[in-house]
């Protein structure tokens, strides 16, 4: 089964710094996507970014970028340039096989400090 | 376009009773999922339907049913809830493969339940 690992349960950053999220994943399937979501104290989840595992090129969607180090199993989002409304929980999914099922890490709750 | 609509938004249960969680796409998706939340932790699958007609199970099935109505509507039902499934359901959908990303799902807004 696959697994996602977040080990930060928590990250502070100061207003208009970047931060890097980690994400580590394990899987023996070959084509899969990593995503990231947020997940603000009002409690939707919304989609940020998606990296194919065959996308040769970092994934980027405005402030955001997904760091994805393939031979490592690793898909980091960085966020540049933090602002006040970042803050908010920050879960990393996998999805993949026949079905697409999507398999979360635990979360990292990211607050950013003015 | 109202995307992916989930009701009710909150709802308190007593052990033992049941209820249907109700969840509709307008997006002609044909996959459609079910997860539930627990504090601190991230999403876990409880039910799927990747086609009108079928259902399979995902990581967390015990204790629930699911009906895939149409292709529109996917029903998650609570037939003796218990207090281990308070819980936030979210509903979610998926297009077929040929896009570019064959992945991405779109959630609903969420249903926040607590049984007593």
């Amino acid at each position: 089964a696959q697994k996602i690992t977040q080990t930060q349960p928590g990250m502070f950053v100061q207003e208009k710094e970047a931060v890097t999220l980690d994400c580590t994943y394990d899987t023996s399937d070959q084509s899969y996507g990593l995503f990231w979501y947020k997940q603000p104290s009002s409690g939707e989840m919304i989609f940020l970014i998606y990296q194919g595992s065959y996308d040769e090129q970092n994934a980027t969607e405005g402030r955001y970028s997904l760091n994805f180090q393939k031979a490592r199993k690793s898909a980091n989002l960085v966020i540049s340039a933090s602002q006040l409304g970042d803050s908010a929980m920050y879960f990393c999914a996998w999805s993949g096989g026949s079905n697409y099922k999507l398999t979360f890490g635990k979360g990292t709750l990211l607050t950013v400090n003015p | 376009n109202a995307g992916v609509t989930q009701t009710p938004k909150f709802q308190v249960l007593k052990t033992g009773q049941s209820m249907t969680l109700q969840c509709a796409q307008d997006m002609n998706h044909n996959s459609m999922y079910w997860y539930r939340q627990d504090p601190g932790m991230g999403l876990r699958l409880i039910y799927y339907s990747a086609s009108e007609g079928t259902t399979d199970k995902g990581e967390v099935p015990n204790g629930y049913n699911v009906s895939r109505l149409n292709k529109r509507e996917f029903s998650l039902r609570l037939e003796s809830a218990a207090p281990s499934q308070t819980s936030v359901y979210f509903c979610a959908s998926k297009e077929g493969p040929r896009r570019r990303n064959p992945y991405e799902q779109y959630f609903g807004p969420g249903t926040r339940l607590t049984v007593t």
